[in-house]
């Protein structure tokens, strides 16, 4: 199984800034990584897949990179709606394993 | 717009089996795609329990294989989730999602998730 981990645990960002999230995998997962935002209450929501490519509907303000076992999750400009957990995930074996989350929370 | 939403019961006893059904609507499951089940523990991560295609081919967790058993019924346009001899462990949020074509991939619809409690 692919272990996944993800740094920081907990980032403290002011709206208007940049964050940057990490996720590492413990052997290589190609391009084969998604990213998920949850909010409290909410189901996640699919952001990023084939690590770098917008799912439908997300704003350009997310960007992703990355490929082997290091990935980034970029927000540019932090909107108040993006005080959330995210999530990465790999794809590229079975079974299918999560990163364990970063929360991005309001500095 | 594809829409799911997951029915079943909140509370199972411990050594019960846990059973859901996400019935799906927009989006006819014989068209495609494989159909998933995560569940989430109260305050902690994401766990893939296993997917399914519309003819019925199945991927499982190993780490829940024993317990699990998906089906479809694409006549009700609906899949279901059962989890035997379930315990304090099992209690979570399910979801149920839409995930690719080929082969279970990622995620990029999701049901708003029903939490169950195993308790006695």
């Amino acid at each position: 199984e692919i272990v996944m981990t993800q740094s920081p645990a907990t980032l403290s960002v002011s709206p208007g800034e940049r964050a940057t999230l990490s996720c590492r995998a413990s052997q290589s997962v190609s391009s084969n990584l998604a990213w998920y935002q949850q909010k409290p209450g909410q189901a996640p929501r699919l952001l990023i897949y084939g690590a770098s490519i917008r799912a439908t509907g997300i704003p350009a303000r997310f960007s992703g990179s990355g490929s082997g076992t290091e990935f980034t999750l970029t927000i540019s400009i932090l909107q108040s709606e993006d005080f959330a957990v995210y999530y990465c995930q790999q794809y590229n074996n079975w079974p299918l394993t999560f990163g364990p989350g970063t929360k991005v929370d309001i500095k | 717009q594809v829409q799911l939403q997951e029915s079943g019961p909140g509370l199972v006893k411990p050594s019960e089996t846990l059973s859901l059904t996400c019935a799906v609507s927009g989006y006819s499951i014989s068209s495609g795609y494989y159909w998933g089940w995560i569940r989430q523990p109260p305050g902690k991560g994401l766990e893939w329990i296993g997917s399914i295609y519309h003819s019925g081919s199945t991927y499982y967790n190993p780490s829940l294989k024993s317990r699990v058993t998906i089906s479809v019924d694409t006549s009700k346009n609906q899949f279901s989730l059962k989890l035997s001899s379930v315990t304090a462990a099992d209690t979570a949020v399910y979801y149920c999602a839409r995930t690719t074509v080929v082969t279970p991939r990622y995620f990029d619809y999701w049901g708003q998730g029903t939490l169950v409690t195993v308790s006695s």
